[in-house]
């Protein structure tokens, strides 16, 4: 089965705070692709990263970082020095190589107060 | 780069009428289209996969009468509810894979339309 977990549901931080949103996925492929999304209130959705299954590197890009372990399924996305804009829904996703299809998440809102 | 434009952004209709919602890819060629649906404070469920050219993939329990998707041309597909009713108020929300460039791994979203059926 394929499958993508966000445990949590919702993340409450004061600005400038790091956070850590969790994702954890299932498939029995060898070769896949990994998103995360962002969707603030506007609800449009926000491409952030994909990594595919071979690179485990881990990538930065500015405040954002992601951490890809193939050892324990997860693809974690951290954002440094929060700020009330990260303020959104993120989502993770999965998508098999030979499919069409992306693999949701439910998703883990994230408020950043001032 | 890739962007992705969805007309209208939001729709009151009456029960009974038909609603078309188009999906562009303004700066991209996008053989493959997707058509979702977000209820408030839940994830995408994926409704269907259009390829231009050919008639849509449905995914298993939503209705191909009901929801009729065309993919006329390499920039633009559209998905028209029929007969609406208050239950298939929703988020709607397209996306656009490219054919090239680094575009034909990622789904490109459009910024949604919200449909509301009284």
């Amino acid at each position: 089965a394929q499958k993508v977990t966000q445990a949590q549901t919702e993340i409450s931080v004061v600005e400038k705070e790091d956070v850590t949103l969790d994702c954890v996925y299932e498939t029995r492929d060898t070769t896949y692709y990994l998103f995360w999304y962002k969707q603030p209130p506007s609800g449009e959705l926000v491409f952030l990263i994909r990594r595919n299954s071979f690179d485990e590197q881990n990538e930065i890009s500015g405040r954002y970082s992601w951490n890809f372990q193939k050892s324990t399924s997860s693809f974690n996305f951290t954002i440094t020095a929060s700020q009330v804009v990260d303020s959104a829904v993120y989502f993770c996703a999965l998508s098999p190589y030979n499919t069409d299809k992306l693999i949701f998440g439910t998703g883990t809102r994230l408020q950043v107060f001032p | 780069g890739a962007v992705v434009s969805q007309h209208p952004s939001w729709v009151i209709c009456k029960s009974g009428t038909s609603v078309k919602i188009e999906c562009r890819s303004l700066d991209f060629q996008a053989t493959t289209m997707f058509w979702y649906r977000q209820f408030p404070k839940q994830s995408l469920m994926l409704m269907a996969t259009s390829n231009e050219g050919s008639k849509a993939t449905y995914e298993q329990g939503v209705e191909k009468d009901k929801f009729l998707i065309n993919h006329a041309s390499l920039t633009l597909s559209t998905l028209t509810v029929t007969s609406a009713h208050p239950e298939d108020s929703s988020f709607y929300i397209c996306s656009a894979r490219g054919i090239a460039g680094g575009l034909e791994y990622t789904q490109y979203f459009g910024p949604g339309t919200r449909l509301t059926v009284l």
